[in-house]
């Protein structure tokens, strides 16, 4: 069974500040990661993809990727309110065909 | 940007009905997915679909689901017999390659069983 796991939060963070987003996963196979950012009553939106160990970085979004851990992250610096939403891990295993997700973190960005 | 395009946005149904939800993928895409959503749950997988049939599907998707491309546009997927448990909101995506770049998903077709 191919477990993401992400701690539901809320996480809550000051306007400005740098938000945290973790993400463990169970499968060693896995290829591609994926955060999506998830508006209530919305569907998901590709906000950074990963899929060498190291950081990717995309504006204010960092993604990092440590596969000996299997553990993959995302910051969102200089939060703004707009950013509160559900951030949804998604991992692709190695054949490479389905999502599974992570059940997302609540993210609230406070003025 | 191109879209994936869901109909209906919402759709109420009676218990035993069946329904069918559409989804237009992106034009140049190749691979096709449907998911679902129950309240307050993960998003989980139901079924993929490459080159008209399907390529993998989860133990959600059982006989009582069915997807299709009737055309060269629309890709469909069909409840019969709904229950009650079947209330969600159902996701179709699409992408050009294997799990390479992310899905892009469609609104989603909130889906109600009563």
């Amino acid at each position: 069974q191919k477990e993401v796991e992400q701690n539901s939060g809320p996480l809550s963070v000051p306007e400005g500040a740098i938000a945290s987003l973790n993400c463990t996963y169970s499968d060693r196979g896995s290829q591609s990661f994926f955060w999506y950012r998830q508006y209530s009553g919305k569907s998901p939106e590709l906000i950074m993809s990963i899929y060498s160990n190291g950081d990717k970085e995309d504006g204010r979004f960092t993604a990092q990727l440590n596969k000996a851990s299997q553990y993959v992250s995302l910051l969102i610096r200089d939060s703004q309110p707009s950013d509160s939403a559900t951030y949804l891990c998604a991992v692709v295993d190695n054949a490479g065909n389905m999502l599974t997700f992570g059940g997302g973190t609540r993210l609230m960005v406070k003025p | 940007e191109p879209e994936v395009t869901q109909t209906p946005s919402h759709q109420v149904t009676q218990m035993g009905q069946e329904v069918i939800l559409r989804c237009v993928p992106i034009s140049n895409h190749l691979y096709f997915y449907w998911y679902r959503q129950i309240l307050g749950q993960k998003v989980e997988f139901l079924v993929s679909f490459y080159n008209n049939e399907i390529s993998e599907k989860s133990e959600i998707f059982d006989d009582q689901f069915s997807v299709e491309r009737p055309d060269g546009s629309n890709f469909t997927l069909k409840i019969r017999s709904t229950k009650l448990e079947d209330s969600a909101m159902y996701f179709c995506a699409s992408e050009w390659g294997q799990g390479e770049a992310g899905y892009t998903f469609g609104s989603g077709t909130r889906l109600t069983v009563v």
